[in-house]
């Protein structure tokens, strides 16, 4: 039971490139969400997914895409990464049950130059 | 809309020594309350949690509790290591909202010294 894995763990663009961050639940969650970390802002959600097939925006959503084509992925896109998109990039996936509760993949550090 | 607010870092403490990290919050309905901790170089864990008001939530011998009256949950342990030593997150999730999101305070570094 890995839990919530990510890749790749580091990554460095330059302007205008595009990339896809992987995250993958083992454990059956149907939410899931993308976050990203900037210093001294803690995180703040780009975009989410309640189930397999949908997906909704966030807090932060320009300049990312996402897709959920299977229940245990989700993917992160940037189409035209921007200096401003240098971030450490989060994942989390939700129990279900009384009390949801969000748990968090290890993380992606992205630098766009 | 929904927000958190916890004190600003850098907290600088002996080993030994009492944490206090505040955090308030404002909110619509009724949310639950978590603390998560990042350690240096990983991700967010779950320190712990909790749903209704009085609610206390504890682990590692951190302890918070659910203070409705004053829209609190302010984060407490006894006797600090140094491998407590990590950035703290406050945050709030309206369980009965779209999403279930979290909504997060801005991260308290502690940083405990032998």
């Amino acid at each position: 039971n890995a839990g919530v894995t990510q890749t790749p763990k580091f990554r460095v663009l330059k302007t205008g490139q595009s990339m896809t961050l992987l995250c993958a639940q083992d454990m059956n969650h149907e939410y899931m969400y993308w976050y990203r970390q900037d210093p001294g802002m803690g995180l703040r959600l780009i975009h989410y997914s309640v189930g397999e097939g949908t997906t909704a925006k966030g807090e932060v959503p320009d300049g990312y895409n996402v897709s959920r084509l299977k229940k245990q992925n989700f993917l992160l896109g940037l189409e035209s990464a921007a200096p401003s998109q240098t971030s450490v990039y989060f994942c989390a996936s939700q129990t279900g049950g009384a009390v949801k509760t969000q748990y968090f993949g290890p993380g992606t550090r992205l630098l766009v130059l | 809309g929904n927000s958190v607010t916890q004190m600003e870092g850098p907290v600088t403490l002996s080993e030994e020594a009492f944490l206090t990290i505040n955090c308030t919050y404002t909110a619509t309905g009724y949310p639950s309350l978590f603390w998560y901790v990042q350690y240096p170089g990983e991700g967010l864990q779950l320190l712990l949690k909790a749903t209704k008001a009085d609610d206390k939530g504890s682990n590692k011998g951190f302890e918070a509790t659910y203070r409705k009256e004053t829209t609190s949950f302010h984060l407490e342990k006894g006797s600090v290591q140094v491998s407590d030593s990590a950035v703290y997150f406050c945050a709030l999730s309206d369980q009965e909202a779209a999403g279930n999101k979290l909504t997060f305070g801005g991260g308290t570094r502690v940083l405990v010294k032998p």
